[in-house]
């Protein structure tokens, strides 16, 4: 069973614009949300995390939003450029385990 | 440092055979995990280590999958026999504590 869903499989945005992806989690016991990005034929490395006792986390372009009353969270990425064309992934951290959604496919036009 | 190393970065195998995937975590990290990444289920744990202790196995899928970690400089992955259905990317991961993974950069693996 999926505890964490990313329910939009790809995202299309033009150089400049704002990135929003979405992440849902039915896990009331996940205390801890990380954002990892993903390239081709490389692990994936860590973007920008929030522990469930904020709402929101800031870090440069990276910006994430957590509403636990609807176990939703998203990443915005203002201004997007080329090189966020990726895979993100969303976790969920339980104890020292994470689960992850299917990922988000990124590509920013020119 | 030099990151999470993982070894082969490709490895074909015939169905039947034995493949042995390895890890070599970030050094002063005393969490390893084990990932698997398929089309269907997506990235899934396997199972961790703490300070080389077997911790959860839970996400291990079958008897043929095995791990061990001798030191906390090394753990291995192993799969014998190996089915096509066995065919991923199996990442390793290590972490200093409950926030952050460190993730390698994978081993696909072919199963033929």
């Amino acid at each position: 069973d999926q505890q964490v869903k990313q329910n939009s499989p790809s995202l299309s945005v033009q150089e400049g614009r704002i990135s929003i992806l979405n992440c849902d989690y039915t896990n009331s016991m996940f205390d801890y949300f990380l954002w990892y990005k993903k390239y081709p034929a490389e692990g994936p490395t860590f973007l920008i995390s929030i522990s469930s006792i904020k709402d929101k986390n800031e870090d440069g372009r990276f910006t994430v939003f957590l509403n636990k009353s609807a176990k939703h969270l998203s990443l915005h990425i203002v201004p997007s450029q080329p090189g966020d064309s990726a895979v993100y992934f969303c976790a969920a951290r339980y104890d020292y385990k994470l689960s992850f959604g299917a990922g988000t496919t990124v590509t920013v036009r020119a | 440092d030099a990151g999470v190393i993982q070894s082969p970065r490709h490895e074909v195998t015939e169905m039947g055979q034995e493949v042995t995937l390895r890890c070599k975590p970030i050094s002063g990290h005393d969490y390893l995990f084990w990932y698997r990444q398929t089309m269907m289920r997506g990235l899934e744990l396997l199972i961790y280590f703490n300070n080389n202790v077997p911790i959860d196995d839970s996400g291990m899928p079958e008897d043929r999958f095995s791990a061990k970690m001798p030191n906390a400089s090394f753990s291995t992955l192993k799969i014998q026999p190996s089915e096509p259905r066995d065919s991923a990317v199996y990442f390793c991961a290590s972490s200093s504590d409950r926030s952050l993974q460190f993730f390698g950069p994978g081993t696909r693996l072919t199963v033929l």
